[in-house]
């Protein structure tokens, strides 16, 4: 079955600038989840959405946003972009419940440069 | 917050050598995970730790989670070259719906 697909894979925005990203999870999956990965601070958890809920959200200001759609496809705004957000910014999916959640699968990330 | 600290932070080994990281907590959680990630790609989970004790194997790959239940390690037997990549643990808790990562160790192997 087809992978977590993100688009765009990379991106160049400018300071001030607003910026979405795509998430389209495993068929069947209902959860997403969005890191962001820096080499200064790792992996940090955004949020994640199941069944168009917010069930956790990281400490991200709130020029972070995302939402879930019903077909499980989740989008992350970033608005007013600072340069400290440049980073790569991964999406999860999974079936969202039971132990089978933890079966995190990863899509391949959004390369995001602000300038 | 919690921590997670994962040691070492990098390894530079020859091929067929055996290799072995770790990861430490400051709390107790529930589920451990092992990811690993190549250059350009998201993380693939290895391995999945549920219970206190438990001894996980996957392929050359064993991974254990402590009876304490605040630490992890895993162990690579004889490397590859295609076993380069940064290796990660993940920790975390039913209910959150989020995992803590630890900050990698980054495996180079030298043909």
């Amino acid at each position: 079955k087809a992978g977590v697909t993100q688009t765009p894979r990379y991106l160049i925005k400018t300071r001030g600038q607003q910026v979405t990203l795509s998430c389209s999870p495993i068929s069947g999956h209902r959860s997403v989840s969005w890191y962001q990965q820096t080499p200064g601070q790792g992996l940090q958890f955004l949020f994640e959405y199941f069944s168009e809920t917010q069930r956790n959200k990281g400490n991200f200001p709130g020029r972070f946003s995302g939402r879930q759609f019903s077909n499980s496809r989740s989008e992350m705004n970033v608005s007013t972009l600072e340069l400290g957000d440049s980073a790569l910014y991964l999406c999860a999916s999974s079936t969202g419940q039971g132990p089978a959640f933890y079966g995190y699968t990863f899509g391949s990330g959004t390369r995001l440069t602000v300038v | 917050g919690q921590q997670l600290n994962q040691s070492p932070q990098s390894m530079f080994i020859q091929e067929g050598e055996d290799v072995s990281m770790n990861c430490t907590s400051s709390s107790i959680f529930n589920t451990w995970l092992w990811y690993k990630q190549e250059p350009g790609e998201g993380p693939v989970l290895l391995i999945a730790l549920y219970k206190a004790g438990e001894l996980t194997s996957n392929g050359r790959l064993t991974a254990q989670f402590g009876i304490t239940r605040k630490d992890s390690f895993l162990n690579i037997s004889a490397s590859i070259p295609s076993d380069v990549g940064i290796y990660f643990c993940a920790l975390t808790t039913s209910g959150t719906y989020k995992y803590i990562f630890g900050t990698g160790t980054r495996l180079k192997v030298l043909a």
